[in-house]
């Protein structure tokens, strides 16, 4: 089925450690975006990429990094994770309204 | 500030009872409104966009609004299968890229 592909769909990390989520879209859409979603806050961007080879910050993006691979993958990496980064993590590619994957949960404990 | 909000927080409703849930928005140049519908475990799922004051669009048992200030997402004979939780965000004028995300309304319809 078309869509986005996010991996993986459940994580656990030790402070400080690092990890990269994955995503991959085969809807041949330009932009796309690496979200996180906490109770009662709705979905805040984290980064976005207009196009391949692009990247801005969204609303919150201390203490993470991302990675246009090719138009396909865009990548979200944390360097040293913090137990504030324990979230819900949706990547979306979009042409007019979005389409999310369904999501990773991380614990950083 | 750009904001959104939604309300209630939460609707328990029983299987045939019809309502509304509410989106407001404070947002300057609004490009876009659309709803979403998530499950419990999922990204969101794409429901409707809407452009202008006036408009409505409907999808089965769900119809919605749009005025200048606010969105009712109208849920008519709702079923067991209708529960979930309902978002709302708006695209703004000035950040093409970028929308703001309502909090949600989690929906229950009990049989």
């Amino acid at each position: 089925n078309a869509g986005v592909t996010q991996t993986p769909k459940f994580q656990v990390l030790k402070t400080g450690q690092s990890m990269t989520l994955q995503c991959a879209q085969d809807m041949n859409h330009n932009s796309m975006y690496w979200y996180r979603q906490d109770p009662g806050m709705g979905l805040r961007l984290i980064y976005y990429s207009a196009s391949e080879g692009t990247t801005d910050k969204g609303e919150v993006p201390n203490g993470y990094n991302v990675s246009r691979l090719n138009k396909r993958e865009f990548s979200l990496r944390l360097e040293s994770a913090a137990p504030s980064q324990t979230s819900v993590y949706f990547c979306a590619s979009r042409e007019d309204g979005y389409t999310f994957g369904s999501g990773t949960r991380l614990t950083v404990v | 500030e750009d904001q959104v909000t939604q309300s209630p927080e939460a609707l328990r409703l029983q299987e045939g009872e019809s309502s509304s849930l509410n989106c407001s928005y404070t947002v300057s140049g609004l490009r876009g409104l659309f709803w979403y519908r998530q499950d419990p475990g999922k990204g969101p799922e794409f429901l409707f966009t809407l452009y202008s004051a006036g408009e409505e669009k409907e999808k089965e048992r769900l119809k919605a609004t749009l005025t200048k200030k606010e969105s009712f997402l109208h849920i008519t004979a709702p079923k067991p299968e209708d529960s979930a939780t309902y978002l709302c965000a708006v695209r703004r004028d000035n950040y093409g890229q970028n929308f703001v995300f309502g909090p949600g309304t989690r929906l229950s319809v009990l049989p």
